[in-house]
């Protein structure tokens, strides 16, 4: 597709339930990302790919969080056991990693609103 | 750590008005500064961008100069439109490590006709 999509938009589960968020990146975009903005605040990191392999994930706040990115390209972020404070809108996006004046340019989807009640 | 203050909102302007967005930041060594806008609706997309002292991004009428002795990116238009509506975000980047982009908190802006 022409960006990066994200599904599903909207997503309510219950307290302990296991989620799985997908994002299709631009294609041929070699870095993808994933942040997660609770409202008022703007997004903060959780894990970035290159390629198929997690590059950092220092911002995935405990073990409950996982991310995949078996073929580099799509990505699933994988809650499990969510908690109230997991909602969030989560973003996925991607960029062209390693070049230099492209550094810091990311496209990014409209995101993933999960509400956990 | 690194770390990037937005001046709070949300703002209203009316249409023709003069905008400034004040930024600052926090960060070992010389970051590389953004600008990031969310239209309603829309995912976040790149405004405008500056990699080194002294250097003046620019797009769509905005502009914003990276200072390093205020240590400021503030972001400025001198006449807003109707469409110009939307969630702005500071951000930067620390050299060496990974396209980690830390972000502000945003602003809201709403410019009336």
């Amino acid at each position: 597709g022409a960006g990066v999509s994200q599904t599903p938009s909207n997503k309510v589960t219950e307290k302990g339930k296991y989620v799985e968020l997908r994002c299709d990146p631009i294609s041929g975009h070699t870095a993808l990302y994933w942040y997660r903005q609770s409202l008022g605040q703007g997004p903060e990191f959780l894990i970035y790919f290159q390629g198929t392999g997690a590059a950092d994930d220092s911002g995935l706040p405990n073990d409950r969080f996982f991310a995949v990115r078996p073929e580099g390209s799509v990505s699933t972020l994988k809650i499990q056991r969510t908690e109230r404070g997991d909602s969030a809108v989560y973003l996925c996006a991607s960029s062209l990693l390693g070049a230099s004046p492209l550094m810091g340019e990311l496209f990014f989807g409209e995101g993933s609103r999960l509400t956990v009640l | 750590g690194n770390s990037v203050t937005q001046m709070e909102g949300p703002v209203t302007l009316s249409e023709e008005a003069f905008l400034t967005i004040n930024c600052t930041y926090t960060a070992t060594g010389y970051p590389s500064l953004f600008w990031y806008v969310q239209y309603p609706g829309e995912g976040l997309q790149l405004l405008l961008k500056a990699t080194k002292a002294d250097d003046k991004g620019s797009n769509k009428g905005f502009e914003a100069t990276y200072r390093k002795e205020t240590t400021s990116f503030h972001l400025e238009k001198g006449s807003v439109q109707v469409s110009d509506s939307a969630v702005y975000f500071c951000a930067l980047i620390s050299p060496g490590g990974s396209e980690k982009l830390v972000f502000g908190k945003g602003m809201k802006l709403t410019v009336n006709p």
